[in-house]
């Protein structure tokens, strides 16, 4: 079993909906909770982190951490084609951790016009 | 905002040859982290530099050293190049390691290629 687990999709959402992605994760110590976007080639690039349990809202993005059940969630309000991408769900350690991260699999998201 | 830099951005190396790429962090960010990314593979954690000291190592291969230099960046040699480490290598960096709110912020990658 991976530390950090989410469905590979692909996700299909048509244009103007909401987006859900899903993350769980194994290690309870874990302290802090990223979702990076990454076009094909490209590198990863940080949409959102959080840390405390409840809701983290960004512009179209909505972060939730669950740390009783080990889950964590991304929700993309509004999704864009240009949203379409793989998302990557990762997860530092405990405190005072080193800082490198755990990475999910991935979903890759599809926006349909 | 000054961003991660990453040189070269694509090598291509034979078989048994040795590779170094070079990773620029962020100024004022102290900590460099390396990852590799195989095909359809999520990234992996290979190394990480504290204040020029090692303070993390993940799955790196013994043909891979590492190490950050006093203006922070940091270089990843590696030797004996083998097929399988065809991958995108990201430098990421950041500056508050082990707090809540540390964020890493990833270069632009290096595709190598090893024929």
């Amino acid at each position: 079993q991976k530390e950090v687990e989410q469905n590979s999709g692909p996700l299909s959402v048509p244009e103007g909906a909401i987006a859900s992605l899903n993350c769980t994760y194994s290690d309870r110590g874990s302290q802090s909770f990223f979702w990076y976007r990454q076009y094909s080639g490209k590198s990863p690039e940080l949409i959102m982190f959080i840390y405390s349990n409840g809701d983290k809202e960004d512009g179209r993005f909505t972060a939730q951490l669950n740390k009783a059940s080990q889950y964590v969630s991304l929700l993309i309000r509004d999704s864009q084609p240009s949203d379409s991408a793989t998302y990557l769900c990762a997860v530092n350690g405990p405190p005072g951790n080193t800082g490198k991260l755990i990475f999910g699999q991935g979903t890759t998201l599809q926006v349909k016009p | 905002a000054a961003g991660v830099i990453q040189s070269p951005r694509h090598l291509i190396k034979e078989k048994r040859e040795t590779a170094t790429l070079k990773c620029y962090p962020i100024p004022r960010h102290d900590t460099v982290y390396w990852y590799q990314q195989g095909p359809g593979q999520d990234p992996q954690f290979l190394i990480s530099f504290y204040e020029k000291m090692q303070s993390d190592k993940g799955s790196i291969p013994d043909r891979f050293s590492a190490q950050q230099f006093s203006d922070y960046h940091s270089e990843l040699n590696m030797s004996s190049l083998e097929l399988g480490d065809s991958a995108l290598y990201f430098c990421a960096s950041s500056f508050s390691p082990g707090l809540a709110t540390d964020t890493q912020y990833f270069g632009p990658g290096t595709r190598l290629t090893v024929l």
